[in-house]
Parts: structure tokens; sequence; C-alpha cells
């Protein structure tokens, strides 16, 4: 009965690389985003989704993809990874009646080497 | 610029004392939310407390209570009867409505030791 869970855990890969980080809710939210906390522990948002359209793109890198397949679901693309990606990224959602409260999942740690 | 400042990076407190951890923000609206978030090691990001600006009463969740200055722009986060289970990084947040998006601000966090 988890309710934003996201895969992998923990990804380690190499500079250069292309991978991906799963998100999905089972909690009926159509508001669905990305943060990025680095290694000073601060977090930031990257991305906004409501109802499978962008509506919150901060200043990232096209590196980085976005993609809402359906409102259960943020999936989060990189492309040429560079050692400064590595972080936590964490999924979050909100529910349309309380829009202010955000549900984190359990977050990514990224390993670039 | 809209900003949260939590100028404690570390605090310790003694198993069943209370501590206060301090967070000031910054923003020009008028209608906001402010939030205290736990992280403990686990590094699930764990809502504490949840306050409306518009409400002058201060948010409690049992042992946690806020303390809502809107004038000052504080908000601090006090903590009684601390438990081992206490021991996170605890981040203050702030969001705005501006535009119909919602956004939220997290300030840097404060380490919160719990000793026993």
């Amino acid at each position: 009965d988890t309710a934003v869970s996201q895969t992998p855990k923990y990804l380690v890969t190499q500079m250069g690389n292309d991978k991906s980080i799963k998100c999905e809710q089972n909690l009926g939210h159509d508001t669905m985003y990305w943060y990025k906390q680095d290694s000073k522990k601060f977090l930031k948002i990257m991305f906004s989704y409501n109802n499978k359209e962008l509506i919150i793109n901060e200043t990232v890198p096209n590196r980085f993809s976005p993609k809402s397949p359906d409102k259960a679901h943020l999936n989060l693309h990189i492309n040429s990874l560079e050692l400064g990606d590595s972080a936590v990224y964490f999924c979050a959602s909100s529910p349309p009646t309380l829009r202010d409260t955000q549900y984190f999942g359990p977050g990514t740690r990224l390993t670039v080497l | 610029a809209q900003t949260v400042t939590q100028s404690q990076p570390e605090m310790s407190v003694q198993e069943a004392e209370t501590v206060t951890l301090s967070c000031t923000y910054d923003t020009s609206e008028n209608n906001y939310y402010l939030f205290w978030y736990k992280q403990p090691p686990s590094r699930q990001m764990i809502l504490v407390i949840r306050q409306e600006a518009y409400k002058q009463q201060n948010a409690t969740e049992n042992r946690f209570s806020v303390n809502f200055q809107k004038a000052a722009k504080s908000f601090s986060l006090k903590i009684s009867d601390s438990q081992l289970g206490d021991t996170a990084m605890y981040f203050c947040a702030f969001i705005t409505t501006t535009s119909g998006t919602y956004k939220y601000i997290f300030g840097t966090g404060t380490r919160l030791k719990v000793l026993a």
C-alpha cells in the first residue's frame, strides 16, 4: 500500500550514460513533481506536471526530460549523465483538493562515477 | 525573490527536553502555506506540520507545534518531550500559489540530534 514509490532506490552509473527513474503514486493525485536534493541537502524543485501537462519547469539542463504517460506516473529521463547530476531525486504528488500539501516518495540516490 | 532561511545548521537536545528550530522566510504574497518536513536517515521526507498564513492560530500536531509570526515572517518549530526517533534533518518550506501553480521553496535544513 505504498503511496508514492520510486524505482530504483539506488542508481550507480558512469558519466555519459542515459538513465531513467520511475515514479508512481496510487493516491489518485493529479499533480506530480520532481525535486533534486544535492550533497548539502538543499532541496529544489525541477518539474511539475498536472494531469500529464507540464506546469513548472525550473532552470534544469535539457538533458533532463520528464515524461508523464498518465496522471499516476511521472518518470525522469537523464541523458549524458555528468558528475554534478549525483544527488537524491525525490518524486512527490499532491491532490487537487489540497494542492499545497505534497507527499514525497522515498527518493532515488543517483551516483555518477 | 522568495526565500526560506534556517539559521541553525545543527542542533542537539537531550531526550525528553524541548527544542525550538527557527525559520524565517521572505515573500510579498499574502496567501501562502508553511510547512515543516522531517527527513530521518532513511531519507524519506515526512510532513510534520502545516500552517495556513491566513490563520492566526498556531498549528499543533501532538508533540510538535509552531510559533507563526506573520509580521516578522517567522515560523519556528517546537518539539516537546524529544524522542530518539526525532533525530533527523528538519526542513522548513514555504509554498506560494502564484499563477495557480504550487511551488515549494525549501530552507537548507537543520540537523537535529536527540541525545540519550
